[in-house]
């Protein structure tokens, strides 16, 4: 199995600010993933984090709301830039690793 | 590309009654299915997944689901549920084994006593 850690947990920002989450990974994996789960919604992928290389994203994300970065096998961070209240989500990072794949616990976003 | 339809939003049923939330998929080929739990104020939790082989997949909690490929459809099912039950449940799509996973907007199941 794979345990994935994110930071923050959660925190509440102003709007106009941006904030950087991170997914840590207990080991190697071959795909990282980011998806927003708006409040009483489904899980919408934002974008398949590549490692080395630029993320690729889904239709209705773009890269200068919601920049990607994957350094190596282990990590990768996504940052929610010039937030708005409708920003307010939880962040999901999942991983696949031998065809399974893996949820972090989520970083619940408030943006007032 | 593909995609996943939960017709229903939301779903009663009394406990100790049997349960069975809709999924239908679209994708050329054949998909790879998965059923998702999500509690209130949990993280999503896999109850089952289809790959390929025999059609019925048991899961955890007493859930199965069944793939039907020709009406494209991966229906999970309950014989008696538990009031515990009451959660939102995602069936989600991939293309393989190692490609994205892409999610349903969800089932609502309330449990009545």
């Amino acid at each position: 199995s794979a345990v994935i850690s994110q930071k923050p947990s959660r925190d509440i920002c102003q709007r106009g600010t941006s904030l950087t989450i991170q997914c840590q990974v207990d080991s190697q994996v071959t795909m990282m993933f980011w998806y927003r789960q708006q409040p009483g919604q489904s899980l919408t992928l934002i974008a398949t984090a590549n490692q080395g290389s630029e993320a690729t994203y889904e239709s209705g994300f773009v890269i200068d709301k919601f920049p990607i970065s994957r350094p190596n096998l282990t990590f990768s961070t996504l940052t929610v830039s010039n937030m708005s209240p409708e920003d307010s989500s939880i962040y999901l990072c999942s991983a696949i690793r031998w065809a399974e794949q893996y949820f972090g616990p989520g970083t619940r976003l408030t943006v007032t | 590309a593909q995609s996943v339809t939960q017709p229903d939003i939301h779903i009663t049923v009394s406990e100790g009654a049997s349960l069975e939330l809709r999924c239908n998929y679209s994708y050329g080929a054949t998909p790879y299915l998965f059923w998702y739990v999500q509690s209130p104020g949990q993280g999503l939790q896999l109850l089952l997944k289809y790959f390929s082989g025999d059609t019925l997949v048991q899961g955890i909690k007493g859930f199965e689901a069944e793939f039907k490929r020709s009406q494209s459809s991966f229906n999970l099912r309950k014989p008696s549920v538990h009031w515990s039950d009451a959660a939102e449940y995602f069936c989600a799509v991939s293309r393989d084994r190692d490609d994205k996973i892409i999610f349903g907007k969800g089932t609502r199941l309330h449990i009545l006593p």
